[in-house]
Order: C-alpha cells, then structure tokens, then sequence
C-alpha cells in the first residue's frame, strides 16, 4: 500500500499565483485532513473532510479551498498565494472511528 | 478551544541516557487522547505512544513512557537508553474524544532533542 501521498514535494511560487497540493489515499480513509507546519507552532490544521462531499473548516482555513469528490482525494488549493503561506504543509487520513492518523511526507511550499 | 504547550524548545542528551519531555494542556473536556510524534529530519510524522484519558494507567510503548497526570493536564515523555536515532523533533498532540469532531489533533510547538554519541 502506498499510504498516503502528497504532490509535489517541493514547489517555489510567486505571489498571486495559483496551485493545488495533492493528497491521494489508498486505504479507504473517510476522514482527511490538511496541517500547516510553521516554525515554533507545531502542525495546525487547515480544513478537514469526514467523508466524500463534506468539509469543513479548521483553525487557519483563510486563503485555501478544499473538495472532496472522492473517497480517496483530497486536494488543497490556494487561489492567490501569498508569502505568509510559505510553509510545509502535511494530508493526513484515518477511519471515522480510529484515533490515529496516517500522514502524508509533506510539501514544502516558498511563496515569493 | 484546547491548547497544547511544550515548554521546552531543544533538549540534549547523551546517548544511552534518559531524557524527559513536558507537554502541558488546557481542556473543558473529560474524556480525550494525547498523542507523542516523533519528526525526524525527512519530515515524517511518526506516531511514539498514544494515551486515552480515562485509562490511569501510563502509556509504554518500548524505551518510551509517559506520565499523564489528568488532574493537572500534564502529558510528559520519557525517553530511555536514548539513541542517534532518535534525534528529531518531538511533537505533543490532544484529540477530543467526541467522534462527531473528527480526527482532529492539536498540536504543541515541538521539542528538538538532540543526542550526544
């Protein structure tokens, strides 16, 4: 099993640029979720999804989106980048009823 | 809304010895789990030891403990026999236990332990 798997890697924007960070899962997770990790503040979570068609706001969601149209995708988009969003940003997935998540390696994100 | 506090931004420590990290929190709730992550430097978030609130007795897993004091909201690691390997970025973790929530953890802002060969 691949896990969960997050593209790309590594991405250098410059402001007011669009993109969208993947996750894909293959363990029919119904929840995922997107964590922002900055320096010094540990991982906090962007935006959440319990289940294909639902989502939900985390505690930093300002300036991302979200949907999830599938079981197994959950793709973060950023409409306008900007450089407070410079950061490393981590899916994560897990049965409804489990309390331990599975997460992604991460992306690094430097907006310009 | 929970938080979680390490207060301890780097702790070093010499290879087989013992060293201990402090996570405190703030929670209206009862019932909840606390999690340790362990993040080394390829950024992987690894899952240490897990702890549900209402069992008393403390988490082992291997050569790491903890100690949960509930009454005083007080979730520390211990790492014993400390290895090269386990060097990294130590990170606390609160998750409600109310399902209809989601799996959603908070998380503290880390501890770096570095090990002295």
């Amino acid at each position: 099993n691949a896990g969960v798997t997050q593209t790309p890697k590594f991405q250098v924007l410059k402001t007011g640029q669009s993109m969208t960070l993947q996750c894909a899962q293959d363990m029919n997770h119904e929840y995922m979720s997107w964590y922002r990790q900055d320096p010094g503040m540990g991982l906090r979570l962007i935006h959440y999804s319990v289940g294909a068609g639902i989502t939900d706001q985390g505690e930093v969601p300002n300036g991302y989106n979200v949907s999830r149209s599938t079981t197994e995708d959950f793709p973060l988009r950023l409409l306008s980048a900007a450089p407070s969003q410079t950061s490393v940003y981590f899916c994560a997935s897990s049965f409804s009823g489990a309390n331990v998540l599975t997460f992604g390696a991460g992306s690094r994100l430097t907006v310009l | 809304a929970q938080t979680v506090t390490q207060s301890q931004p780097e702790m070093s420590v010499q290879e087989a010895e013992t060293v201990t990290l402090s996570c405190t929190y703030d929670t209206s709730e009862s019932d909840y789990y606390l999690f340790w992550y362990k993040q080394p430097p390829s950024r992987q978030m690894i899952l240490v030891i897990r702890q549900e609130a209402y069992k008393q007795q403390n988490a082992t897993e291997n050569r790491f403990s903890v100690n949960f004091q509930k009454a005083a909201k007080s979730f520390s690691l211990k790492i014993s026999d400390s290895q090269l390997g386990d060097a990294a970025m130590y990170f606390c973790a609160y998750r409600s236990r109310d399902w209809a929530a989601g799996n959603k953890l908070t998380f503290g802002g880390g501890t770096r332990v570095l090990v002295k060969p």
